[in-house]
């Protein structure tokens, strides 16, 4: 069964400097998504990527976060200058259409020192 | 906020019990979807429910969709102790994100 996939599965990372999460979205989907569990609380809505262009944004998702799909299989999320605040589980998401099932990856373990 | 909030907000039953958990909304929804997580891991996906649907089966899960009262139950049936995870309900009420409830936390004793 096809499966989201998120690379590293634990990244740690100095305040100040970029992190790059890696996803690669089940191979028929067209919608991507972005979205942050802080622990122990609700999961976050960060970002929707379709058609190579953002659909939404949280107010989270701020001049510090950045999206691209570099290519046809991957869909990656930038921070540029990583907080303390910014540690968190960031999980990929995919769906073939909007209004669809979300398939979420295993997640990347950010912790920023 | 259009999040799902979840009740109760922690269960504890015994192996072979049925759980029931609900989830109530605020505003109109194209969708309904839970999720499960085990602790510490990612988000399984577990049944979609849409706004113009009642009730539907997967497996032991059962979920209801009243949309007039804008609530959602999920029910396990016959639980096992794999069951033991936290439950999200996550309402889409347009087509680019979900928003999740704080969840419940099941315990299956064995």
């Amino acid at each position: 069964e096809p499966e989201v996939t998120q690379t590293p599965s634990h990244q740690v990372t100095q305040m100040g400097q970029e992190v790059i999460l890696r996803c690669v979205p089940i191979s028929n989907h067209l919608y991507f998504y972005w979205y942050r569990q802080i622990l122990g609380q609700k999961v976050e809505f960060l970002v929707s990527f379709y058609n190579n262009e953002i659909s939404e944004k949280s107010e989270i998702f701020d001049d510090q976060f950045s999206v691209e799909r570099p290519d046809g299989s991957n869909f990656t999320l930038k921070i540029r200058s990583t907080k303390l605040e910014d540690s968190a589980m960031y999980f990929c998401a995919s769906s073939r259409q909007g209004r669809n099932e979300q398939f979420f990856g295993p997640g990347t373990r950010l912790t920023v020192l | 906020s259009q999040q799902g909030e979840e009740d109760p907000q922690a269960l504890s039953i015994q192996e072979g019990e049925n759980a029931t958990m609900n989830c109530s909304y605020k505003t109109s929804i194209n969708n309904l979807q839970w999720y499960r997580q085990n602790s510490g891991r990612g988000l399984v996906h577990l049944i979609l429910i849409r706004s113009n649907e009642r009730e539907k089966h997967s497996g032991r899960l059962r979920v209801t969709l009243d949309t007039s009262k804008k609530s959602s139950s999920l029910l396990i049936t016959a639980s096992r102790a794999a069951d033991t995870a936290s439950y999200f309900c996550a309402t889409d009420w347009n087509d680019y994100k979900l928003s999740f409830g704080a969840g419940t936390t099941v315990t299956v004793r064995a």
